[in-house]
């Protein structure tokens, strides 16, 4: 199972675009990324997933270069209710889905 | 309609006691599991079932026992709690074998403290 790296918190202000960058050197031909969203008080939620290059929808970015040893999360435009905890994810065939510590945003006014 | 359901959302209890915590989805999935996530946000998997089969045991000590009656139910009972138990413990489905490209639906969490 291939194993991530993304910083444990980022801050930011409302209207700025964040990106969260996950390292996932070890990912295998077959594994996905994908990103879960969780606010406080409740569980996570499916936010966006892709295999390589750009996927985009309602919510968020996903970039994924070429190697795809790392993603970024892209979030534009952020409102203080993007307020979570973010967490990069990636797997293929298991179950065995490893959700970390994930990433702290806190959106200021 | 919630589509995972738990009970409790909060249990506060004495260390020693015995416990449980019932999970619910009407998603029809065919696989759930149990997550721990501790004071960190660290989110780490317990248990998984796929057909009321159990798929994976993460290490988890044999004072946790998940239980399936049927494929829309996996409860998780605890005995002889101790304080590093204490967390909030998240149900969640999905739709099929567990492959990492199937949308995970989480429950709101249990949280446990116990005293």
């Amino acid at each position: 199972l291939a194993k991530t790296t993304q910083p444990i918190s980022m801050d930011s202000y409302e209207g700025q675009e964040v990106n969260i960058t996950c390292s996932h050197n070890n990912i295998a031909t077959n594994d996905y990324i994908t990103w879960y969203q969780q606010f406080p008080s409740q569980g996570p939620r499916f936010i966006i997933q892709g295999y390589k290059t750009k996927v985009t929808n309602e919510v968020a970015s996903l970039f994924i270069p070429a190697d795809r040893k790392s993603s970024t999360l892209s979030l534009p435009r952020v409102s203080l209710s993007d307020t979570a905890v973010y967490y990069c994810l990636v797997g293929s065939n298991d179950y065995k889905l490893s959700f970390g510590a994930g990433t702290t945003v806190t959106v200021r006014a | 309609d919630t589509a995972v359901s738990q009970t409790p959302k909060y249990l506060v209890t004495q260390m020693g006691n015995d416990k449980s915590i019932k999970c619910e989805q009407n998603l029809g999935h065919d696989t759930m599991y149990w997550y721990k996530q501790d004071s960190k946000k660290f989110l780490k998997i317990m248990f998984s079932y796929n057909n009321k089969e159990l798929i994976i045991n993460e290490t988890v000590p044999n004072r946790f026992s998940p239980k399936s009656p049927d494929k829309a139910h996996l409860n998780l009972h605890i005995n002889s709690l101790e304080l590093g138990d204490s967390a909030v413990y998240f149900c969640a489905s999905s739709q099929d074998t567990g492959n990492s490209r199937e949308t995970q639906y989480f429950g709101p969490g249990t949280r446990l403290l116990v005293l």
